[in-house]
Formats: C-alpha cells, sequence, structure tokens
C-alpha cells in the first residue's frame, strides 16, 4: 500500500465551525488530491496540489481552502462547515507526473450537524 | 464538459457466471482507469488503459478501451465471492492547463454464493 495516511479517520462537528483534515503521504509523490466521495457521484474533486504552495481548484471547490506547506502534507479546511459538507472524504497522491495512477489514503468520514 | 457514465450502477449475480459493466465518456481522453472499492474502505487501483484497443487482464478481471467509440469495458469471468464490490472507471480530463480525473457513479457488484 502507498504510505498515505489522513487524519482524522472520523469525525463530528456542528455547522459553522472550522474544520481541517490531514494528508500524509511518505511517497515522495508531487501531486496529491482531495476528493469528496457522495452516493451517487462517484468522486468529485476539491483541490489539488502540483508542488509545495502550488494548489488548484476542482470541480466542487466552494467552501473549501487548501495548503501545502511540506511535500508530505496536504490540509484541506472548511472554513465554516455546513450540513452539505457531510461527506467521505479522501486523499489521493501521484507522480511524478500528473497522469499516473492516484492511489488513494484511507478516507475521513465527516459528519456536519 | 466531461462526463462519464457507467452501467449498469447496480448487479447482483450469481457465482460462476460472467458479465460486464460499461463506461461511456463523452470527449477525448488520454486514459482510462478502473479501480475497486470495499464497502467503509479505500479505493484500490485495478487498471489503466492507455491507447485504443488496450486490453488488461488480472485473475478474472479483463478491462478494455475502445477509444473511438468513447467505451471502456471490464468483463467479470465465472464471478466469485471475493469481486463483490463498488468498480468505478474514471477518465482524464485536461482542460485550461487544469488537469483532474473525472469519475463514474460506480457500479456496485453483490455476487451471491
Amino acid at each position: 500500500d502507498a504510505g498515505i495516511t489522513q487524519s482524522p479517520r472520523h469525525k463530528v462537528t456542528e455547522t459553522g465551525t472550522p474544520v481541517t483534515l490531514r494528508c500524509h503521504q511518505t511517497e515522495n509523490h508531487r501531486y496529491m488530491y482531495w476528493y469528496r466521495q457522495d452516493p451517487g457521484h462517484g468522486l468529485r474533486l476539491i483541490h489539488y496540489s502540483y508542488g509545495v504552495k502550488d494548489t488548484d481548484k476542482g470541480e466542487v471547490s466552494d467552501g473549501y481552502s487548501v495548503s501545502r506547506s511540506k511535500t508530505e502534507d496536504f490540509l484541506l479546511t472548511l472554513e465554516s462547515a455546513t450540513s452539505s459538507q457531510t461527506s467521505v472524504y479522501f486523499c489521493a497522491i501521484s507522480g511524478p507526473s500528473f497522469q499516473e495512477t492516484q492511489y488513494f489514503g484511507p478516507g475521513t468520514r465527516l459528519l456536519v450537524l | 464538459e466531461l462526463k462519464v457514465e457507467q452501467n449498469p450502477l447496480f448487479l447482483s449475480m450469481q457465482e460462476g457466471k460472467n458479465y460486464t459493466i460499461y463506461c461511456n465518456y463523452s470527449t477525448t481522453s488520454d486514459r482510462l482507469y478502473w479501480y475497486r472499492q470495499d464497502p467503509g474502505k479505500s479505493l484500490e487501483s485495478l487498471f489503466v488503459l492507455l491507447s485504443n484497443g488496450a486490453v488488461k487482464q488480472e485473475g478474472r478481471l479483463m478491462a478494455s478501451l475502445d477509444t473511438k467509440a468513447r467505451l471502456s469495458t471490464l468483463h467479470i469471468t465465472a464471478a466469485v465471492h471475493d469481486l463483490s464490490a463498488t468498480y468505478f472507471c474514471a477518465v482524464d480530463m485536461i482542460e485550461d492547463s487544469n488537469y483532474q480525473l473525472i469519475w463514474g457513479a460506480g457500479t456496485k457488484l453483490i455476487i451471491k454464493p
């Protein structure tokens, strides 16, 4: 398995609170991605990173921000969580080019009440 | 806008039978990926198909790609219970220097003894 961990693995929070999810990799891959998975939608890309401090928006970026200050860490922040952000969040990595197979972390289940 | 459609979305079948899952996509793309997801788990890469006519096989699973028809198939031969999972296809999209995978909604496969 690719060395990818996510924390926390489960979180329950209240509407309006900030939430940060962490993805950590030990593979030294350049590309990192945050997805959300909802029934009937497959996976949808939130943000991705192509290097330290280099990030870009995905398909469903509204309400989310990201940061990557080190190669191994990619943080996803929900500035003010809403119930529509209840989902399973997956981090993925790929490298050395962006068109390599993506490998996924174990996921974080987030419930926003 | 690239769209990826899988069918069927749900499939219940008997062990020993053969079946095919279809993945259609709406615009030209270079690569197509197949992933497997067990309930409550992460996604596992199965195949990456790089060119027209590409065929890859692993055990009882065989994937093929027809770029002209914009169609990929995942064929299951003599199904066994262990292949019960949700299968996703995903297609590369590069637009305005942005890269992302566009995912199908997934096919939930249940194989009954």
